[in-house]
């Protein structure tokens, strides 16, 4: 599993509270991304970042916004969380030097009421 | 825009038959991967068959990749029931874009 783990795995919340998930490695890998997965959608990739402090848009990124302060921790922050982002969230890491693979943490179950 | 889209939706068989699942997509890729999900869980990868390549194996996994198609199958011989799970192959460009999924084959081994 490459080391990587999700906080909070569930987590219950109301629209228009903000809400911060985070994802931890402990392999000091370069890139890690967050997904999140609906049912039909597969998973739809929201921000991506390449080292510290630098992060990109992925294919769903409005309402969300990301920090890498450090190597180990990706946060993923809903600004004002809305139904819609009912989801579940994945954190994945992908290993450096030419290597495609990904590996990803257990996922957070966010329900926004 | 999706690139990746698995075919079927869902496929539903006997323990110790072969499940067969595809992927279509849509421009050029450097390389497809297949994932497996289990319930509740993370992806966890299976094999990666790179633009240049037609055919490989992993065990009781087969992987084909026609590039003219614009197509893969993953093949999966002797299923068990352990084999129970959603299926995703992953996509990625030849200019380092990032992955994209397919909504995934959800498979059901009956024992």
């Amino acid at each position: 599993d490459a080391g990587i783990t999700q906080s909070p795995r569930h987590k219950v919340t109301e629209t228009g509270t903000p809400v911060t998930l985070r994802c931890h490695q402990t392999e000091n890998h370069r890139y890690m991304y967050w997904y999140r997965q609906d049912p039909g959608h597969g998973l739809r990739l929201i921000h991506y970042s390449y080292g510290v402090k630098d992060t990109d848009k992925g294919e769903v990124s409005d309402g969300y916004s990301v920090s890498r302060s450090k190597t180990e921790d990706f946060l993923l922050t809903l600004e004002s969380a809305t139904s819609s982002q009912t989801s579940v969230y994945f954190c994945a890491i992908r290993l450096s030097g030419g290597r495609e693979t990904q590996y990803f943490g257990p996922g957070t179950r966010l329900l926004v009421l | 825009s999706q690139q990746g889209e698995e075919d079927p939706q869902a496929l539903s068989i006997q323990e110790g038959e072969n499940a067969t699942m595809n992927c279509s997509y849509k421009t050029s890729i450097n390389n497809l991967q297949w994932y497996r999900q289990n319930s509740g869980r993370g992806l966890v990868h299976l094999i990666l068959i790179r633009s240049n390549e037609r055919e490989k194996h992993s065990g009781r996994l087969r992987v084909t990749l026609d590039t003219s198609k614009k197509s893969s199958s993953l093949l999966i011989t002797a299923s068990r029931a352990a084999d129970t799970a959603s299926y995703f192959c992953a996509t990625r460009g030849n200019y380092g874009q990032n992955f994209v999924f397919g909504p995934g084959t959800r498979l059901s081994v009956l024992p």
